[in-house]
């Protein structure tokens, strides 16, 4: 089956720190990779995507490289802010004969950003 | 546009009663997800829903728990006779089509058995 794996937290850095979050994935087919944030007491949203091998999603600073022959989707930022602190997820989707299906999500990584 | 709308944000149950979550999906959605967060935990998923229909239910518990998604009003989720374990937050997702497979998600229902 699918799974997600990605670095346990929390992380805390300094403002205007380098971050980077790893994410290694297992996958039967090819999937889509995503990155989601978490702020306290709200839902998750959607920070950015990869839909192929190579592919590079990036928002608001973050950026993440799909990368097949490691089956990895790191999380990294130049320099990270306060505001920043959250709880990141990596997950991944497969298009099944049946439709989209589920995401399948890592545990999360709790990042505390100092001022 | 409004987004994905959960309700209630907070239910707080005693053992052995019933809970009922609603989801509605972002306005042109069809389809519906819900997923588990555990304390500490990523989320998991549960079941994926078009309007009337259950299309994947593989990660729904055996017993108690059900989902809908009828033509008209919101996704219901429903937990029968409670347990302690039960006490997490549930998540509802929306997404456009089959192909396309961004999933926008709700606020959450944080759920407190006693």
């Amino acid at each position: 089956g699918n799974s997600v794996t990605q670095m346990e937290g929390p992380v805390t850095l300094s403002e205007e720190a380098f971050l980077t979050i790893n994410c290694t994935y297992t996958a039967t087919g090819y999937p889509s990779l995503f990155w989601y944030v978490q702020y306290p007491g709200e839902g998750l949203q959607l920070l950015l995507k990869a839909t192929k091998a190579d592919d590079k999603g990036s928002n608001k600073g973050f950026e993440a490289t799909y990368r097949k022959e490691t089956t990895s989707f790191h999380l990294e930022k130049g320099s990270v802010q306060v505001s920043d602190s959250a709880v990141y997820f990596c997950a991944l989707s497969e298009i099944t004969g049946g439709g989209a299906d589920g995401l399948t999500f890592g545990k999360g990584t709790h990042l505390i950003i100092q001022p | 546009n409004a987004g994905v709308m959960q309700n209630p944000r907070h239910l707080v149950r005693r053992r052995g009663q019933e809970a009922r979550l609603r989801c509605s999906p972002m306005k042109g959605h069809s389809h519906v997800y819900w997923y588990r967060q555990l304390p500490e935990e990523g989320l998991k998923f549960m079941v994926y829903l078009q309007k009337e229909n259950i299309i994947d239910e593989s990660g729904m518990p055996k017993e108690r728990f059900s989902a809908e998604f009828p033509k008209e009003g919101p996704s219901i989720l429903r937990i029968q006779q409670v347990v302690r374990g039960d006490s997490a937050a549930y998540f509802c997702a929306s997404s456009l089509s089959v192909g396309f497979n961004e999933q926008f998600f709700g606020p959450g229902t944080r759920l407190t058995v006693l």
